[in-house]
């Protein structure tokens, strides 16, 4: 089964902070993913990366950087916290090979509160 | 704006009855069709999907349609269980890159 963990579930931080949230996938992923959901919104694309040291920035990558030194693990940054990014954030990652049916394998999410 | 829209924010149904959520698409590169489920505070898992090249596949009590002129999906469930109570996100992708395009989703309830 594959399995893509977050460091943390629930998360409350200040305003001005810096906020690392981790993410690691077992299953030798090429893709990794990193989305917020907000109610009505869907999920929205951050940032991903299709290898390490690769990035590109998604829809909504403004106030938001990431890291991939290994290929396992994908890390979401918020340089300074502000309270609009109190949020879900969600993990994902993917093969780079498409077989007949593909899919984007997510974590639990991490629940994010800036107050 | 959104590529992907769910215009059905809710649905409610009644046990064993059929729920349909519908889903349609703006880009015309999308080839790729999928639905997600998601619990409250649990990470989305992959429902079922469908390639542009088919116009129906089917898992179990789950159905996914799709009608390319309309740029239109839909995701038919029969019969609903009680644990079908859930978000139901459609989401769509071009084969060209790996981005998935979510809609906003859909709540659905079923009444025991």
């Amino acid at each position: 089964d594959v399995k893509v963990t977050q460091s943390s579930r629930y998360l409350v931080k200040r305003t001005g902070e810096k906020v690392f949230l981790e993410c690691v996938q077992d299953m030798d992923h090429e893709n990794m993913f990193w989305y917020r959901q907000d109610p009505g919104l869907g999920l929205r694309l951050i940032y991903f990366s299709y290898d390490v040291k690769m990035k590109e920035k998604g829809d909504i990558p403004e106030g938001y950087s990431v890291s991939r030194e290994k290929k396992e693990r994908f890390s979401l940054i918020l340089e300074s916290a502000s309270t609009n990014q109190t949020s879900m954030y969600l993990c994902a990652s993917s093969p780079s090979q498409r077989g007949p049916s593909y899919e984007q394998y997510f974590g639990p999410g991490t629940r994010l509160t800036v107050t | 704006d959104q590529q992907v829209k769910q215009n059905s924010p809710s649905l409610s149904v009644q046990e064993g009855r059929i729920s349909i959520l519908n889903c349609d698409y703006t880009n015309s590169m999308f080839d790729y069709f999928l639905w997600y489920k998601k619990y409250p505070a649990e990470g989305p898992t992959f429902l079922i999907s469908i390639s542009s090249i088919k116009d129906k596949n089917e898992d179990g009590r789950f159905t996914v349609f799709l009608n390319k002129s309309a740029k239109h999906l839909s995701l038919h469930i029969v019969p609903s269980q009680p644990g079908d109570s859930a978000v139901y996100f459609c989401a769509a992708e071009s084969s060209n890159d790996y981005k998935l395009s979510f809609g906003a989703g859909t709540t659905v309830t079923v009444r025991a």
